[in-house]
């Protein structure tokens, strides 16, 4: 049972570079979720997906863009990298139905941008 | 808003001893309260999610919510040095059909002295 998967595990990346995490879930759940964690932020939401082709924005998504063709993919793309997006970031799904339950993490990708 | 405030830490107590970890909130709308717990470069795991208020036990864990104090707490009992990690705190709202993910503590560093 693979779970959640995230790729890449590391990436260094530079200013102006357009970057793709990628994010692979095989429990079939609908809601997912996108997060960044930094020193003295915690954990933060960037966007999340209620079902395929349904995305919404979080708290920071703001140089941030999300797809989600099908139910088992979310991937998170940097479309222009800035060195303030080099941080931790973990894709998460969701059981319940309402995406209000708890949630199951990825094992996170990070990245640098220099 | 949704604030949710958690000690940073590091919490220091001898292998065997009762740890108690803790976070308040100010959202009076939270409704579901959840323990993940975060090895050193690894994604969070969910350790214990609860409903509302009152008492959920599992094994050495038990959960604590008080909505009417806007407080929640982890106990740990007879405390291995496998618990040393950073334990996160999170909830959310019901939020009828939709949902904004979870809002999180920004984690408690625990360490476990052998």
């Amino acid at each position: 049972d693979a779970g959640i998967t995230q790729s890449p595990r590391y990436k260094i990346t530079e200013t102006g570079r357009q970057v793709t995490l990628m994010c692979h879930q095989t429990w079939s759940h609908s809601y997912m979720f996108w997060y960044r964690q930094d020193l003295g932020h915690g954990l933060r939401l960037i966007y999340y997906s209620a079902a395929a082709d349904i995305t919404d924005k979080g708290e920071v998504p703001d140089g941030y863009v999300v797809s989600r063709s099908k139910t088992e993919n979310f991937p998170l793309t940097l479309e222009s990298a800035t060195r303030s997006q080099t941080s931790v970031y973990f894709c998460a799904s969701s059981v319940k139905t309402s995406g209000s339950g708890e949630q199951y993490f990825g094992p996170g990708t990070r990245l640098t941008v220099t | 808003q949704k604030e949710v405030e958690q000690d940073p830490g590091p919490l220091s107590v001898p292998e065997g001893a009762i740890v108690s970890l803790n976070c308040t909130y100010s959202n009076s709308a939270f409704q579901y309260f959840m323990w993940y717990r975060q090895y050193s470069r690894k994604g969070p795991e969910l350790l214990m999610y609860t409903y509302s208020s009152g008492n959920k036990e599992d094994g050495r864990f038990t959960a604590q919510v008080d909505k009417s104090s806007k407080y929640i707490s982890l106990f740990i009992r007879d405390s291995q040095p496998s618990d040393s990690a950073t334990y996160l705190c999170a909830m959310s709202e019901w939020s009828g059909g939709g949902a904004d993910g979870l809002t999180f503590g920004k984690g408690t560093h625990l360490i476990i002295q052998p």
